[in-house]
């Protein structure tokens, strides 16, 4: 089946850590995206890529870093920078030409 | 302002109400419109497109107003199941896409 999954569905992270969410689509779509939702909140972008090793930052980039070495995946990670990461985060992927964009299930990050 | 932008709600209605969301957008090049729903803890998924001559899926109509830049979403003879957040979503596609979701309306029908 097609689709786009992102793991780990949870993810506990210490302070001054990096970790990285994995986003994978079988889909063929060019285009990938991260989105970051806070409780209560709508959905904000981090970093969206059209192609392959290419990608531009969205309205939240700090304390974030993306990389698209495959058409497949965009790994998203969360530095230490980021100073407040507990959220829930979306990856995301859609065609060209203004098609609709289709989630994974999300990952919770909580930092303890 | 804001890229989309939409009613903040929360909107409280009894079952069997009409209701209606609006949302406006920036960009005048924008090309393609959405309406996603997103259930609590969940990830958004499409509710329906938005076409230029406008388009309904049983009691879901949706609306586009290029002129005055606005999207709107009207739910007919509202459900309990109807209750989750309602997304606009505009894809500012030029040479290629770039996904906008508006910070959502919460609707919550009672019974």
């Amino acid at each position: 089946d097609g689709g786009i999954t992102q793991s780990p569905k949870y993810l506990f992270r210490k302070e001054g850590q990096n970790v990285t969410l994995s986003c994978e689509q079988n889909l063929n779509h060019d285009a990938m995206y991260w989105y970051r939702q806070d409780p209560g909140q709508g959905l904000r972008l981090i970093y969206y890529s059209q192609i392959v090793n290419d990608f531009q930052k969205g309205d939240i980039a700090e304390g974030y870093s993306v990389s698209r070495e495959k058409k497949e995946s965009f790994p998203l990670t969360v530095t230490s920078a980021q100073k407040n990461p507990t959220a829930f985060y979306l990856c995301a992927s859609s065609g060209q030409g203004g098609t609709e964009a289709f989630f994974g299930q999300g990952t919770r990050l909580t930092v303890v | 302002r804001k890229e989309v932008e939409q009613d903040p709600g929360p909107f409280n209605v009894p079952e069997g109400a009409t209701v209606a969301f609006n949302c406006t957008y920036s960009n005048s090049a924008s090309q393609s419109f959405f309406w996603y729903r997103q259930d609590c803890r969940k990830e958004p998924k499409l509710l329906m497109s938005v076409y230029s001559s406008g388009n309904e899926d049983g009691r879901f109509t949706a609306q586009l107003n290029r002129a005055s830049q606005y999207i709107s979403l009207l739910i007919r003879d509202s459900k309990l199941s109807d209750s989750a957040t309602y997304l606009c979503v505009v894809d500012m596609y030029s040479s290629a896409s770039k996904i906008i979701f508006g910070s959502g309306t919460r609707l919550s029908i009672r019974p």
